[in-house]
């Protein structure tokens, strides 16, 4: 398996512009997680999904960003209007529920916003 | 509110010598912990684990010790190599839904 997929790898965008950031979980796994590094915050955690379900999105900082799973094979993190503050590493992870314990991460996402 | 929380944002270490790299938490329905290790444009990696039933496991060089009285977990790096040098994380498993709760990470130097 080649792992987490996560694309693109770097973007560029005006404020105000929709950012959509993808994400194609290791095949077989149940659960994906999007999360965000920052200096000031270290990883956190946005949303999660279990089985396509989102469980728990407390960690959305604002109805500005969304997400999706609409199957097993593919996640997106939409940010529509995107503000320079979302400026940061977004990675997607995955994991077998009903395997092992540890989530595997994608490379990540890195936003810029100008 | 952070639930866990790695107070040290980096450390630096002689290479040879121990790398003790600490983690606390807040919350009790913790049940599982683990360590990842993050190179610069790279994502997470997986290092090593911990149960909340176990005080100690051990894997080649890294060895996590849990006390669960203190909410408190460390991870030993000995010998510590330049190759190490990373930014570590610890994360927290909630026993209800599998979610992952991570540290804010601490940045390793191992010098040569």
């Amino acid at each position: 398996d080649a792992g987490v997929i996560q694309s693109p790898r770097h973007e560029v965008t005006e404020m105000g512009q929709e950012v959509t950031l993808r994400c194609k979980p290791i095949s077989g796994h149940n659960s994906l997680f999007w999360y965000r590094q920052t200096m000031m915050r270290g990883l956190e955690l946005l949303i999660y999904f279990n089985n396509n379900v989102p469980i728990d999105d407390s960690g959305m900082p604002e109805d500005r960003f969304s997400a999706k799973m609409p199957n097993a094979s593919f996640s997106t993190l939409k940010i529509q209007p995107s503000e320079p503050r979302d400026s940061a590493v977004y990675f997607c992870a995955t994991l077998d529920r009903g395997g092992t314990t540890e989530a595997f991460f994608g490379q990540g996402t890195r936003l810029t916003v100008v | 509110d952070q639930q866990v929380k790695q107070n040290s944002p980096s450390l630096s270490v002689q290479e040879g010598r121990i790398s003790i790299l600490n983690c606390d938490y807040t919350n009790s329905m913790f049940d599982y912990f683990l360590w990842y290790k993050k190179y610069p444009a790279e994502g997470p990696t997986f290092l090593i684990s911990i149960s909340s039933i176990k005080d100690k496991n051990e894997d080649g060089r890294f060895t996590v010790f849990l006390n669960k009285s203190a909410k408190h977990l460390s991870l030993h790096i000995v010998p510590s190599q330049p190759g190490d040098s990373a930014v570590y994380f610890c994360a927290a498993r909630d026993n209800a839904g599998n979610m992952l709760t991570f540290g804010g990470g601490t940045r390793l130097m191992v010098k040569p």
